[in-house]
């Protein structure tokens, strides 16, 4: 059985950092690309960052990049996202999520029951 | 960036009848369209993939239909466990989500 299970989050103030884990099991890591998708409180989704399986490419939507950093330790089966500069906006439940390639891009098959980051003064 | 319309916003529904949603894209995304149920405090589930493919362990009641700009999700008969909200997302040019539908009983 597939299992994502995140932790990390946490309420911040804005302009600080936070750095989100995900470890999984169930699954061959190493082969497949991973997610995080975020969701604001009521709202809907929204894809933040993908990695391949080897972590060798690495994508993010345009309103993270150069501030989030999604990176992969397969030895360890864990996935992470640090966050940087944080901004109110970016307060959501944080998925992670197991992903498949439908070229040119992924869709989401199994998901961790997700982290709260609340960015807030 | 591919902007997702799903309608109707809400859609209410006895159990037993059949719903059918909507979902645009604003440019064609080929076959290249997901669908996900979320239930209040639950993570979102992957319904379907390539427009019309059920996802593993979905029921046959749940089939997907369309291509290019514009998606059809139907429940052929709706069950209790049916009634939550739908996503759909592309994944031709990046991946966005629509706002989603919500299911509820009448």
């Amino acid at each position: 059985e597939v299992q994502l299970e995140e932790s990390g989050g946490g309420l911040v103030q804005p302009g600080e950092s936070l750095r989100l884990s995900c470890a999984a099991s169930g699954f061959t890591f190493s082969s497949y690309w991973v997610s995080w998708v975020r969701q604001a409180p009521g709202k809907g989704l929204e894809w933040v960052a993908n990695i391949k399986g080897d972590g060798s490419e690495t994508y993010y939507v345009e309103s993270v990049r150069g501030r989030f950093t999604i990176s992969r330790d397969n030895a360890k089966n864990s996935l992470h996202l640090q966050m940087n500069s944080l901004r109110a906006a970016d307060t959501a439940v944080y998925y992670c999520v197991r992903a498949q390639y439908g070229y040119p891009g992924v869709y989401f098959d199994s998901w961790g029951q997700g982290t709260l980051v609340t960015v807030s003064s | 960036e591919i902007v997702m319309t799903q309608s109707p916003a809400t859609l209410s529904l006895s159990p037993g009848e059949r719903a059918t949603l909507s979902c645009r894209a604003s440019q064609s995304v080929g076959s290249n369209l997901a669908w996900y149920q979320q239930k209040p405090g639950q993570a979102p589930r992957l319904l379907m993939y390539g427009a019309s493919s059920r996802a593993t362990g979905i029921p046959a009641r749940f089939s997907g239909s369309g291509s290019g700009t514009e998606f059809t999700l139907t429940i052929s008969s709706l069950q209790s466990e049916d009634f939550a909200v739908y996503y759909c997302q592309q994944y031709r040019h990046w991946h966005t989500f629509g706002g989603g539908t919500k299911v509820e009983i009448k």
